[in-house]
């Protein structure tokens, strides 16, 4: 299966502040997501971002994919402690599986 | 809004037991999902039923089976809990042919502890 690596494992960062987290994955897909994780919780989806983008907008948050490289970045700005969870990638495969990277903690600070 | 409920938060068993989670969802998805999550593993996929008495296995389906008699409802079941399957068990819902695609929609999880 192709799980994905996120990088880094666990951010710290102060409210206001822009938090940067990486995925890489290693064949091809056909979309890949974001979700979040508050603790102790089921996940909630942020974004979808097709194979054929290479950017996407939603609110505070950004998602770049590179197919080349197989890898993406989801960029959260203007952080606030309410962003403080896990944040995990996703790379979708046949019927609609998931295959879920190892996910990013991310502490904002207020 | 979408809602998947699961039958248990909090579960503790004892080792050998047979252990029943149940999963519901309300928007009349095709698929569903069941994950387990621990520590540094993210989460892995166990069984997934892309339709009614459908399955399939995921990656780890040893020690566990499924059960979909409706479409609403997919049950996990542990024949005989160990103390390793103590974890995190997620359900999940998403549809092929409505709404956002591939879009998995998440129960809160049940906290299985196996003594």
């Amino acid at each position: 299966s192709q799980q994905g690596e996120e990088d880094p494992q666990a951010l710290s960062i102060q409210e206001g502040e822009n938090a940067t987290m990486n995925c890489s994955y290693k064949t091809s897909i056909n979309n890949l997501q974001w979700y979040r994780q508050n603790s102790g919780r089921g996940l909630v989806h942020l974004i979808l971002i097709r194979s054929n983008e290479r950017e996407k907008h939603s609110g505070r948050l950004r998602v770049t994919l590179d197919t080349s490289k197989k890898s993406s970045s989801l960029l959260i700005t203007a952080s606030r402690a309410a962003d403080t969870a896990s944040y995990f990638c996703a790379m979708r495969g046949s019927y609609g599986k998931l295959t879920f990277g190892q996910g990013t903690i991310l502490t904002v600070h207020p | 809004d979408v809602k998947v409920t699961q039958s248990s938060r909090y579960l503790v068993k004892r080792t050998g037991e047979k252990v029943f989670l149940e999963c519901v969802q309300d928007m009349d998805h095709e698929n569903m999902f069941w994950y387990r999550q621990d520590p540094g593993l993210g989460l892995r996929l166990i069984y997934f039923s892309y339709d009614v008495k459908m399955k399939e296995k995921g990656d780890i389906p040893e020690g566990y089976s499924v059960s979909r008699e409706k479409k609403e409802r997919f049950s996990l079941i542990l024949e005989s809990a160990s103390t390793n399957q103590t974890s995190m068990y997620l359900c999940a819902s998403s549809s092929r042919l409505a709404g956002p695609p591939d879009t998995q929609y998440f129960g809160p999880g049940t906290r299985l502890t196996v003594l």
